[in-house]
């Protein structure tokens, strides 16, 4: 069974670019999260869904983000513009069902802005 | 809000058995998960704890104490793969995972 695919893997852009990451998650899981990763802030939460409806977006970091879930098997992260300080690994993880303890991340997408 | 304090770094030598500890403060606590990154990787799952108690698996055991908002991860018979950070995280009742700063661990030969 696949895991949680991210795309792309590496990403490198100019300050004011539009950047676009996505998440296939593993089939039939029903929660899908947004972190994001720097070594001074940690693994932060973005934003979850559950059955492709946001959750919990509280952790989005200002206007510049957005995400979306058009179905069960894609979301988008999206930055416009983006900024140097975006700079970090943006990883996609998902787990089926409210009770499980266990989450499947994604190998991340890891974001240069210049 | 919430907030996890682990330390930030261990070493040990090889074959030993580390303890890292994880205190939390938290609204809503629904249970305490363990993962592990290794360098350039993603965060894989090592343990949960819902209930107060020791959780084993293989050479990895996880102990939660709900009175004291305290927990460790056990690793025993340390290996150099071990090598990794290593990350508490508190789960909410809204199903939210906050992640703690993560503990870096050197095995040494």
């Amino acid at each position: 069974d696949a895991g949680v695919i991210q795309s792309p893997r590496h990403e490198v852009t100019e300050m004011g670019q539009e950047v676009t990451l996505r998440c296939k998650p593993i089939s039939g899981h029903d929660y899908l999260f947004w972190y994001r990763q720097t070594m001074m802030r940690g693994l932060e939460l973005l934003i979850y869904f559950n059955n492709n409806v946001p959750i919990d977006d509280s952790g989005m970091p200002e206007d510049r983000f957005s995400a979306k879930m058009p179905n069960a098997s894609f979301s988008t992260l999206k930055i416009q513009p983006s900024e140097p300080r975006d700079s970090a690994v943006y990883f996609c993880a998902s787990r089926r069902g409210r009770e499980a303890g266990e989450l499947f991340f994604g190998e991340g997408s890891r974001l240069t802005v210049l | 809000g919430q907030s996890l304090e682990q330390p930030s770094e261990v070493t040990a030598v090889e074959g030993a058995i580390v303890q890292i500890n994880c205190t939390y403060q938290t609204s809503g606590f629904y249970g305490l998960s363990w993962y592990q990154q290794h360098d350039g990787g993603a965060p894989t799952f090592l343990s949960y704890n819902g209930l107060d108690g020791l959780e084993e698996t293989g050479r990895f055991s996880s102990f939660l104490s709900r009175s004291d908002s305290y927990g460790y991860l056990l690793l025993q018979e340390l290996q150099m793969k071990d090598s990794a950070s290593y990350f508490c995280a508190v789960r909410n009742a809204g199903n939210m995972l906050t992640f703690g700063g993560g503990t870096r661990l050197m095995v040494k030969p």
